[in-house]
């Protein structure tokens, strides 16, 4: 059974810091993987995909990274903006059918002005 | 066009009571799922459905039933309302698009608790 783990759970930084959040998965036999942001008492919103064949993909100020072999996924921040200020979750899709995705636990995030 | 839509926001029942959350979509997506978020355990896969007609269950699918009657429309149905249902209700769709691209769209959410 999948199951996804995100290290820290909670992390409090100074605004203008790069910071790096984990997500560890169990099983490498995955089809992609997605970081979201959650606000409070809003919805998931898609930050990354990355499918399984890559190993980063960039937006912005952000960067995800894939290693697959060791079942680890990172989100890079660089110079955080109180903005920035929400739950970071992984989440891994099993396969092609339907929408089989194993969520992390997510990490809250607040970046101090 | 409005993304995912979810009704109610929020929602208190009593325990044994019915009630049916709706969800719907206008972008054409053939996936729609339901999820579940609790405290510290991230979002659990309800129902999902891959198109019209065709439904499955996920990892916590007791005490919830789903149809797929139209492409817009996923509604969860709870049958027999317990206190172990309270939580945050999430619906999301994606499409089946292209080979790995599909993006998760999630809609506001539903507040749920049963007394």
């Amino acid at each position: 059974k999948q199951e996804v783990t995100q290290i820290p759970a909670a992390l409090s930084v100074p605004e203008g810091e790069n910071l790096v959040l984990n997500c560890s998965f169990t099983d490498s036999a995955i089809y992609n993987l997605q970081w979201f942001r959650q606000d409070p008492g809003k919805g998931l919103t898609s930050l990354l995909l990355i499918q399984s064949s890559q190993r980063e993909q960039t937006s912005g100020r952000l960067n995800a990274s894939l290693d697959k072999s060791s079942g680890r996924s990172t989100l890079y921040i660089a110079a955080s903006q109180p903005g920035d200020s929400a739950t970071y979750l992984c989440a891994v899709r099993r396969d092609n059918y339907g929408q089989n995705f194993v969520f992390g636990p997510g990490t809250r995030l607040s970046v101090l002005p | 066009n409005a993304g995912v839509t979810q009704t109610p926001k929020f929602q208190v029942l009593k325990t044994g009571q019915s009630m049916t959350l709706q969800c719907a979509q206008d972008m054409n997506h053939e996936y729609m799922s339901w999820y579940r978020q609790d405290p510290g355990m991230g979002l659990r896969l309800i129902h999902y459905s891959v198109g019209a007609g065709i439904t499955d269950q996920g990892e916590v699918p007791n005490g919830y039933n789903v149809s797929r009657s139209t492409t817009e429309d996923f509604p969860l149905r709870l049958l027999s309302a317990a206190p172990s249902q309270t939580s945050v209700y999430f619906c999301a769709s994606s499409s089946s698009g292209t080979f790995y691209t599909d993006t998760q769209y999630f809609g506001p959410g539903t507040r749920l608790t049963v007394l």
